[in-house]
């Protein structure tokens, strides 16, 4: 099974900033990474797709890169209702896998 | 607008058996492949199966922690998708989440998770 190492998997920041997440895949699964947003007591909401792209309606301060074993996730200026856990999750082989999240907290 | 509907979760015992269901609307549910996801209490995501849907085969397909005590299937007639869990452990215990898996055009492949269902809560244990 593939992987997915996720860091940090906490972090607290002030609105405004910029915020990165990274996930790390075991091997190379190329593009095949998504993106989750969870908030508490919701189901998790697709946020990037293919490692970089945004799903349709999700704000613009949202972004991801990466390709291979090594991926970026980015909130350009954090909001207030950025408040939530971050999961990455790679589907380039079966098992799905999920990273194990990063919890973003408002300084 | 896609809607998936969780329902059947509970309280059962260990051993026990229990089945999930997911009723989906606003979407061509016989081209869909779909999946369950859980999550145990205070903890992340484990993806637990997927089922393809009739035309690509309509098969199966599950990680080593649940197969052979989970299966998937599907009443096409009734947009629905079933979760049938046996043998179930105490590491079972979580809420489970009905998918749709979307399609990357650019990977021209089944990708990930683009709508969920409230989920339902199952709780193994004596």
């Amino acid at each position: 099974d593939i992987q997915m190492t996720q860091s940090p998997s906490s972090l607290s920041a002030s609105v405004g900033d910029r915020v990165t997440i990274t996930c790390q895949a075991s091997q190379d699964i190329s593009n095949g990474l998504n993106w989750y947003q969870q908030k508490p007591g919701k189901a998790p909401k697709l946020l990037i797709y293919d490692a970089s792209n945004l799903e349709t309606g999700v704000p613009s301060r949202f972004s991801g890169s990466g390709s291979g074993t090594d991926f970026t996730f980015t909130i350009s200026s954090l909001q207030p209702e950025d408040i939530a856990t971050y999961y990455c999750q790679q589907y380039d082989n079966l098992p799905y896998t999920f990273g194990q999240g990063t919890k973003l907290e408002i300084k | 607008e896609v809607q998936l509907v969780d329902s059947g979760g509970g309280l059962v015992k260990p051993g026990g058996s229990l089945r999930l269901s997911c009723a989906a609307s606003g979407l061509t549910f016989s081209d869909a492949w779909m999946s369950w996801v859980r999550q145990a209490p205070g903890k992340g995501l484990e993806w637990v199966g997927r089922i393809k849907s009739k035309g690509s085969g309509g098969t199966t397909d599950y990680p080593a922690p649940v197969e052979g005590r989970f299966s998937i299937s599907r009443d096409d007639s009734r947009n629905t998708v079933y979760l049938e869990m046996n043998n179930l452990k105490a590491e079972d215990t979580a809420v489970y989440y009905c998918t749709h898996i979307t399609w990357s055009a650019a990977r021209r492949g089944a990708a990930g998770f683009d709508y969920w269902g409230q989920g339902t809560l199952v709780t193994v244990s004596s």
